[in-house]
């Protein structure tokens, strides 16, 4: 079965230092990932995704990843956070040929002035 | 139109009470969802609909009553729900399909659900 990790419940940054958020998944072949972002009493936003090719990939709002095989991992990285990235963050594994897209536990970004 | 639309953004309900849960989407989409997300915690699947056809139950209360009547609209009915079945309700659609470039969620920004 599919699983996601995100080990860092909450991270806080000062505004304009960088930031990155770890995500591990567990699944038998390549994986389709993605991170989401989830401002308070919203819904989900697709920040960026990775299916194949580059290893790194470019999201929107300055955000990038990257896909790690060996360390089953794709993290998310910006290299200069703004008060408005304060949300909730998403890593998400899909399956090539299914349905469901499975979530990890999200991690809780807080950003200080 | 780009969009998940989903009304009410909130409702309040009582334990014996029957409301509906809307979600409409015009991007073609032919596959669309119901995830429930409690406070601080990942979406998690209740329902999958696949060409207005439903293809997925993770095991819901039957209490939790989906309805597809047409590819662009998804409906949620509820009937005696509990305390416990406050959150976040929200809907996502997809093109299904294997190919990569249709493989993306669109979410719509959810409604939130109080039962007293």
């Amino acid at each position: 079965a599919q699983s996601v990790t995100q080990p860092d419940i909450h991270i806080t940054v000062s505004e304009g230092a960088s930031l990155e958020l770890r995500c591990n998944y567990s699944y038998g072949a390549t994986p389709y990932l993605f991170w989401y972002v989830q401002s308070p009493g919203q819904g989900l936003q697709l920040l960026l995704k990775y299916f194949s090719g580059d290893t790194l990939v470019q999201g929107i709002k300055g955000f990038e990843a990257e896909f790690k095989r060996s360390q089953s991992s794709f993290n998310l990285r910006k290299p200069s956070v703004h008060w408005s990235d304060a949300a909730e963050y998403f890593c998400a594994v899909g399956k090539a040929a299914g349905n469901k897209l499975t979530f990890g536990g999200g991690t809780r970004v807080l950003v200080k002035p | 139109d780009t969009e998940v639309t989903q009304t009410p953004k909130h409702l309040v309900m009582g334990m014996t009470n029957k409301k509906s849960l809307k979600c409409e989407q015009h991007m073609g989409h032919r596959a669309m969802y119901w995830y429930k997300q409690k406070a601080k915690k990942p979406p998690e699947l209740m329902f999958v609909y696949s060409y207005e056809k439903l293809s997925i139950n993770e095991s819901v209360p039957s209490r939790f009553s989906p309805e597809c009547p047409n590819s662009s609209l998804l409906n949620l009915h509820l009937h005696a729900l509990q305390p416990e079945d406050s959150a976040l309700y929200l809907c996502a659609s997809r093109l299904p399909g294997q190919g990569a470039t249709n493989y993306g969620y669109t979410f719509g920004s959810g409604t939130r659900l109080t039962v007293v």
